[in-house]
């Protein structure tokens, strides 16, 4: 069965200290990963899109990999405003257009 | 530009009453997707339109549930019938041209409480 299992759930970090979010994936065929921020009350908001193992992309403090099984999202010397529900998604073959998601990372920085 | 809209932003209502929940793509936009997002259960996919067809229809839980799209534009997600399982956040997203590996921008949302 195709799945996105995300990790931790929750994480809660000083300002500065780095960290990572984990997405891990079993599914038939990867067309592309997705990451977005959400906060309380608003929409997803787009982040990244990796579509092959070793591809790598930056924002600001925030920077997303992938392998052939998980991809993860590096936050270095992170900020309270980093403070989100990061959430990850998936097409895969088979799938046609929709994004599987999983069930996010809490992240919050405090000062 | 303007993102993608939606309406209204909350919506109570009481079981067994029908529900019109309206999405505005971003102009320009050919593909529309809806989705819910329920407390532990993370978002979950109901409906695809490429223009005013929906070749993707897989996610719909009942036939209680039902979407259009007009003009190639603006989408309605009717619920008929509502049920307090269907108390979540309704949120709906568009991208350029439907094709695959493309970015899916949302809207913010509108959040419905059945009771």
């Amino acid at each position: 069965e195709d799945q996105v299992t995300q990790s931790p759930e929750a994480l809660r970090l000083q300002e500065g200290e780095s960290s990572s979010l984990n997405c891990s994936y079993t599914v038939s065929g990867l067309r592309g990963l997705f990451w977005y921020r959400q906060d309380p009350g608003k929409g997803p908001e787009f982040l990244f899109t990796l579509y092959s193992a070793g591809e790598e992309k930056e924002k600001e403090r925030l920077k997303a990999t992938l392998t052939k099984k998980e991809s993860f999202l590096h936050i270095t010397a992170p900020k309270p405003e980093d403070s989100a529900t990061y959430l990850c998604a998936v097409q895969f073959t088979g799938g046609g257009n929709k994004l599987t998601f999983g069930t996010g990372t809490q992240l919050k920085v405090e000062l | 530009g303007a993102g993608v809209s939606q309406s209204p932003s909350n919506k109570v209502t009481e079981k067994g009453k029908d529900v019109e929940l309206r999405c505005d793509p971003i102009s320009g936009h050919t593909a529309l997707y809806w989705y819910r997002q329920s407390l532990g259960q993370g978002l979950e996919f109901l409906i695809y339109f490429q223009g005013n067809s929906a070749p993707d229809k897989s996610g719909l839980p009942s036939d209680r549930f039902s979407a259009e799209r007009t003009g190639g534009s603006v989408s309605t997600l009717t619920i008929q019938r509502t049920q307090q399982e269907d108390s979540a956040v309704y949120l709906c997203a568009s991208s350029l041209s439907g094709y695959r590996q493309e970015t899916q921008y949302f809207g913010p949302g509108t959040r419905l409480l059945v009771l």
